[in-house]
């Protein structure tokens, strides 16, 4: 069945530092591969997503690009704010549809000023 | 409205009681789903709805769990005789169609004593 396997925190950073949040998955045919966030007291939110292998997924300064040899999408961010500070949570979804995601089990990051 | 609701925001029951818990979708939106995420966990998928008919309910963990959406609007998620087991919070979240992005509600808190 499909997995995602991801990077446990937390990460604890100071801002402007360089963020990489490691997320790893095995699912079968090609999957759509998602990073969610969740900021505090709000729901989940969609950060980026790529659909095929070698696509990059950016938003809000934010980066992933879909390794399809690795079976890998981490997330990085070159210079990280206070507001960046919140869980973030890859996923994949069969082929062409979110309909039913699978989660990795979330990494904390706090970033100090 | 702007965004996913869902009520209660927190319920707390015994043991062995009864519960509902509502989701209303952002309007227009055919797709709804239902997932749970226990403390320290990623979401895991319920239940999918595309219109009034659950589309997939693979992820319903026992018979004790249920879901309606008897106008393809409004849902509810039903737990009957309940377990300490099922302390965890519930989320809901609608896409335009299948293969729409997924918004997420705050969720709802469920703590069974």
């Amino acid at each position: 069945g499909n997995s995602v396997t991801q990077m446990e925190g937390p990460v604890t950073l100071s801002e402007e530092a360089f963020l990489t949040i490691n997320c790893t998955y095995t699912a079968t045919g090609y999957p759509s591969l998602f990073w969610y966030v969740q900021y505090p007291g709000e729901g989940l939110q969609l950060l980026l997503k790529a659909t095929k292998a070698d696509d990059k997924g950016s938003n809000k300064g934010f980066e992933a690009t879909y390794r399809k040899e690795t079976t890998s999408f981490h997330l990085e961010k070159g210079s990280v704010q206070v507001s960046d500070s919140a869980v973030y949570f890859c996923a994949l979804g069969a082929s062409g549809s979110a309909r039913q995601l699978t989660f990795g089990s979330g990494t904390q990051l706090t970033v100090l000023p | 409205g702007a965004g996913v609701s869902q009520t209660p925001s927190n319920k707390v029951t015994e043991k062995g009681k009864y519960v509902e818990l509502r989701c209303d979708p952002i309007s227009g939106h055919t797709a709804l789903y239902w997932y749970r995420q226990s403390l320290g966990q990623g979401p895991e998928f319920l239940i999918y709805f595309q219109g009034t008919g659950a589309a997939d309910d693979s992820g319903l963990p026992n018979d004790r769990f249920f879901a309606v959406r008897p106008e393809g609007s409004v849902s509810t998620l039903k737990i009957q005789r309940t377990e300490r087991g099922d302390s965890a919070v519930y989320l809901c979240a609608s896409s335009l169609n299948e293969g729409g992005y997924l918004h997420f509600g705050n969720g709802t808190r469920l703590t069974v004593t």
